[in-house]
């Protein structure tokens, strides 16, 4: 049982190159999140998901977008990378809005 | 706006008692939820709060007052391995989840 697995975990992008970041989890959670840490800052929701086939905006969606094709997997694109989306990027699923959340590791991404 | 306060780092010693507060204002709430987050690693699952008063699991306990906006989270007979951010996040109205910046918990010998 993974839980809750991200790849890549570390990627240095030039300003302009864009890039997939993969989440997959095993619980058969409904609800997938993806969010960005940053030094001082809270988790910040980029985009989420209610079930397959579903996305909708969170309070920073600006140059991200998502998929979900399949239950268990939450893509998040990267248009054309700037140096301000240089972050930690954290997925998430949980299965209702009141129960918790489950992370996985996070990816660590450089635009330089 | 929403907003949710902590403070940024605390400082505690091995066996003693630690309290962490959060003081939010969001639009509605649904429960007030507490992770932990070791350097480097991702935020793990705590406690969940939505009706006021505490709840205690073993070493840890969260307390919720929604009159006033405020929880706390109880560390007793800390350890080394506590030494953690503790993240302070609430469930507003659109059942999204607002987070705090964290509370950075030093522990010393």
């Amino acid at each position: 049982n993974a839980g809750v697995t991200q790849t890549p975990k570390f990627r240095v992008l030039k300003t302009g190159q864009s890039m997939t970041l993969l989440c997959a989890q095993d619980m058969n959670h409904e609800y997938m999140y993806w969010y960005r840490q940053d030094p001082g800052m809270g988790l910040r929701l980029i985009h989420y998901s209610v079930g397959e086939g579903t996305t909708a905006k969170g309070e920073v969606p600006d140059g991200y977008n998502v998929s979900r094709l399949k239950k268990q997997n939450f893509l998040l694109g990267l248009e054309s990378a700037a140096p301000s989306q240089t972050s930690v990027y954290f997925c998430a699923s949980g299965g209702q809005e009141r129960e918790a959340q489950y992370f996985g590791p996070g990816t660590r991404l450089l635009v330089l | 706006g929403q907003n949710i306060d902590q403070p940024t780092e605390m400082t505690a010693t091995e066996g003693a008692i630690v309290q962490i507060n959060c003081t939010y204002q969001t639009s509605g709430f649904n429960g007030l939820f507490w992770y932990q987050q070791h350097a480097g690693e991702a935020p793990t699952f705590l406690s969940y709060n939505v009706l006021d008063g505490l709840e205690e699991k073993g070493r840890f306990s969260s307390f919720l007052s929604r009159s006033k906006g405020y929880s706390y989270l109880l560390l007793k007979e800390l350890q080394m391995k506590d030494s953690a951010s503790y993240l302070c996040a609430v469930l507003d109205s659109n059942y999204q989840l607002i987070w705090g910046a964290g509370t950075k918990l030093i522990i010393k010998p």
